[in-house]
C-alpha cells in the first residue's frame, strides 16, 4: 500500500537553512504536500508540488522532487524560532480521494 | 474568519458514551474530509464527503463511527461507545475541485 516517511526529529540553529526529507512509495502520486503543524493546532498548508514539477520555491521555502527516487524536500532558508512545529508530508493521486501523509518531523530551532 | 472550524475543540467521556463532534467547512468547498489523528503520527484518513454523499470510507471507521454531511455543508462526525483507543485529534478539512485541503483545528477527544 501507499506509505509516507520521514525523519522524526531535525534541530538547527537559528538563521540555518533546514532541510527536512520524505519518501514516498506510491509511483502515481500527483500531488506532493507539506504542513506544518503547531502544538495544540490543525495543520497548515505550506506549500504543494505537482508532480511534473523538480522545484518549486515560494519565499523562504523551496521545494525539490526526485520523481525517480520518490524523495521530496523542504528547504526552510533563514530558519526561525517560529519556524519550531512538526512538518507533515503528504502524498495524492488525481482520481483518488485519500491523502496519505507521514509521520512528520519535529523541527526545534535554536536560538 | 472563513476558515473550517470545529466544535467542541476539547471533548473529554466515560468510556460507553456517545460523542458528536462537528465540523464546519469553509463555505464555497463542496468537498470535506475527516481525519483521526494520535500522538506522534500523522492524520489517519476516516473518511471522504463530495457535496451530501459519503464517497469513502477507511476501514479504520468501525460500525461505532458515523458521519454525516446532511446538507452537504456542515458534517458530523460520532462516535458510539467510545473506548478508550478513541482517544486522539479529530480533525476535518474541506477543499473545492480546484484548490487543496485547508484543516480545522481539530477537537482533541480524550476517553476515561
Amino acid at each position: 500500500g501507499e506509505d509516507v516517511e520521514q525523519s522524526l526529529f531535525l534541530s538547527v540553529r537559528e538563521g540555518d537553512s533546514s532541510v527536512i526529507n520524505c519518501t514516498y512509495t506510491d509511483s502515481s502520486s500527483t500531488y506532493l504536500y507539506w504542513y506544518k503543524q503547531e502544538p495544540g493546532a490543525g495543520l497548515q498548508l505550506l506549500t504543494y508540488i505537482f508532480s511534473n514539477m523538480d522545484m518549486k520555491q515560494d519565499q523562504r521555502l523551496t521545494v525539490l522532487l526526485n520523481k525517480k527516487d520518490k524523495h521530496l524536500s523542504l528547504r526552510i532558508a533563514d530558519t526561525q524560532t517560529g519556524d519550531s512545529a512538526i512538518y507533515f508530508c503528504a502524498e495524492s493521486t488525481s482520481g483518488t480521494y485519500k491523502y496519505i501523509f507521514g509521520t512528520g518531523t519535529r523541527l526545534k530551532v535554536l536560538a | 474568519d472563513t476558515g473550517v472550524s470545529q466544535n467542541p475543540r476539547h471533548k473529554i467521556t466515560k468510556r460507553g458514551q456517545n460523542v458528536t463532534f462537528r465540523c464546519d467547512p469553509i463555505s464555497e468547498h463542496n468537498r470535506l474530509y475527516w481525519y483521526r489523528q494520535t500522538l506522534g503520527q500523522g492524520p489517519e484518513f476516516l473518511t471522504y464527503f463530495q457535496n451530501e454523499a459519503q464517497l469513502e470510507k477507511s476501514r479504520l471507521l468501525s460500525d461505532r463511527f458515523s458521519a454525516e454531511r446532511p446538507k452537504g455543508s456542515f458534517s458530523t462526525l460520532e462516535i458510539q461507545r467510545t473506548e478508550q483507543g478513541d482517544s486522539a485529534m479529530y480533525l476535518c478539512a474541506s477543499r473545492s475541485l480546484a484548490e487543496t485541503q485547508y484543516f480545522g483545528p481539530g477537537t482533541r477527544l480524550l476517553v476515561l
